[in-house]
């Protein structure tokens, strides 16, 4: 699976939209972006993931670039609730591997 | 619809202790796969199961963990005998085999090794 950047934390004023890159510059063809986070002491929760369109739905929206070197996931209104680290992983279709690297932890400022 | 059922949340036993935890995935899901979180390495995935079959334990650290699925509803994660460099969160996820369908993971457990 490709490797994927990126940045270790971001701060995010509540109620401002969350933009979180990442950067996969060795993406396959055939390699979905998934987004993933965690929130303190829970398992990883599955947000969204896409291909080369861009996805929406209830929880975010996920830009890809058109040559899918990078993605951004947005987070429209931000709550506190929505502090976590952010996991952004590169899968092959058919492998169902997830390989987490170390994430984005993001903070939602009152 | 309930989600990855993992027992217990917490567990604290002294080294050379069996440790059995314990997963039920999502009914209907036929993948299942067990991770390790610490924070010197992370989440590492361990092992995983299609159809109950073991399909990649290459990430089992050494003959010390075993897993099995005996059904479709029900797994185990052992270690014996345990140590306290096991100590981690021990995480299951589900899903199910069609492409590209997302991993859904219990709250895992807190092992502490002492």
């Amino acid at each position: 699976d490709a490797k994927t950047t990126q940045p270790t934390s971001m701060d995010c004023a509540e109620g401002r939209a969350a933009n979180l890159p990442c950067n996969h510059s060795t993406i396959s063809g055939n390699e979905y972006v998934y987004w993933y986070r965690q929130i303190h002491s829970q398992g990883p929760q599955y947000i969204i993931h896409g291909l080369k369109n861009n996805e929406t739905n209830e929880m975010a929206s996920l830009i890809i670039t058109e040559d899918r070197k990078s993605s951004t996931l947005i987070l429209p209104h931000a709550t506190l609730r929505d502090t976590a680290v952010y996991y952004c992983i590169v899968r092959l279709d058919r492998n169902e591997k997830l390989t987490f690297g170390t994430g984005t932890r993001l903070t939602i400022i009152p | 619809d309930a989600g990855v059922i993992q027992s217990p949340r917490h567990e604290v036993t002294e080294m050379g202790q069996e440790v059995t935890l314990r997963c039920k995935p999502i009914s209907g899901h036929n993948s299942l796969f067990w991770y390790r979180q610490t924070m010197m390495r992370g989440l590492e995935l361990l092992i995983y199961f299609n159809n109950n079959v073991p399909i990649d334990d290459s990430g089992m650290p050494e003959d010390r963990f075993s897993a099995k699925m005996p059904n479709a509803s029900f797994s185990t994660l052992k270690i014996q005998p345990s140590e306290p460099r096991d100590s981690a969160v021990y995480f299951c996820a589900s899903t199910t085999d069609s492409i590209n369908q997302p991993q859904h993971f219990g709250d895992g457990t807190r092992l502490s090794i002492l």
